[in-house]
């Protein structure tokens, strides 16, 4: 298994530009979500999803478009981007249901926005 | 409100020696769940340990254990025999519940550094 694999790994950005962050999962896993990392501050929550063709927001939703259109996809789009977007974003991945608590991380992808 | 809060913005500790990395809670939820992760140089996330809020005994990993104290709302990474690839960027993160999903609040992090 790859895991959860996040594509690309850095991007640079001009203000206005779009984008779409890519994440792909190969486990099966019902839950996705979309996070993103500033200096000093711990994961927020942008988006997530708990199945195919259900999406909701987290707690940063301003600014990101997501769909679902199967259990392995969840990309992440910026569709107008701002600097104020520059992070690290991560994909995350699990199961739901009981016991099923380990969340799996992809590697990151490192946002610029000039 | 709920919230991770992690006081201890660096640590240092001596190769060989144990080290306890702070963490408390916030919730009004019976039901939650507690995590730590460890963040490496090269930025993946990587998952350590896990504790239940009904698991009366505390979660063991290896050398990571959480030291949980409910009535305080307490869950501190305790490492023992630190390493060299032990330094790193340390969270502790909450799982909550509401509206039919589950999410992770995470604290601002530890930055762990290990001296030979």
């Amino acid at each position: 298994n790859a895991g959860v694999t996040q594509t690309p790994k850095f991007q640079v950005l001009k203000t206005g530009q779009s984008m779409t962050l890519q994440c792909a999962q190969d486990m099966n896993h019902e839950y996705m979500s979309w996070y993103r990392q500033d200096p000093g501050m711990g994961l927020r929550l942008i988006h997530y999803s708990v199945g195919a063709g259900i999406t909701d927001q987290g707690e940063v939703p301003n600014g990101y478009n997501v769909s679902r259109s199967t259990t392995e996809d969840f990309p992440l789009r910026l569709l107008s981007a701002a600097p104020s977007q520059t992070s690290v974003y991560f994909c995350a991945s699990r199961r739901t249901g009981v016991g099923q608590e380990t969340q799996y991380f992809g590697p990151g992808t490192r946002l610029l926005v000039l | 409100a709920q919230k991770i809060t992690q006081t201890q913005p660096g640590m240092f500790v001596q190769e060989k020696e144990a080290v306890t990395l702070d963490c408390t809670y916030d919730t009004s939820d019976q039901s939650y769940g507690l995590f730590w992760y460890k963040q490496p140089s090269s930025g993946e996330m990587i998952f350590l340990i896990y504790q239940g809020s009904y698991d009366e005994q505390n979660a063991t990993e290896g050398r990571y254990s959480l030291n949980f104290q409910k009535a305080r709302k307490s869950a501190n990474l305790v490492i023992s025999a630190s390493q060299l690839g032990d330094s790193a960027m340390y969270f502790c993160a909450m799982r909550l519940h509401g509206g039919g999903f589950q999410k992770l609040v995470f604290g601002t992090g530890t930055r762990l550094l290990v001296s030979p």
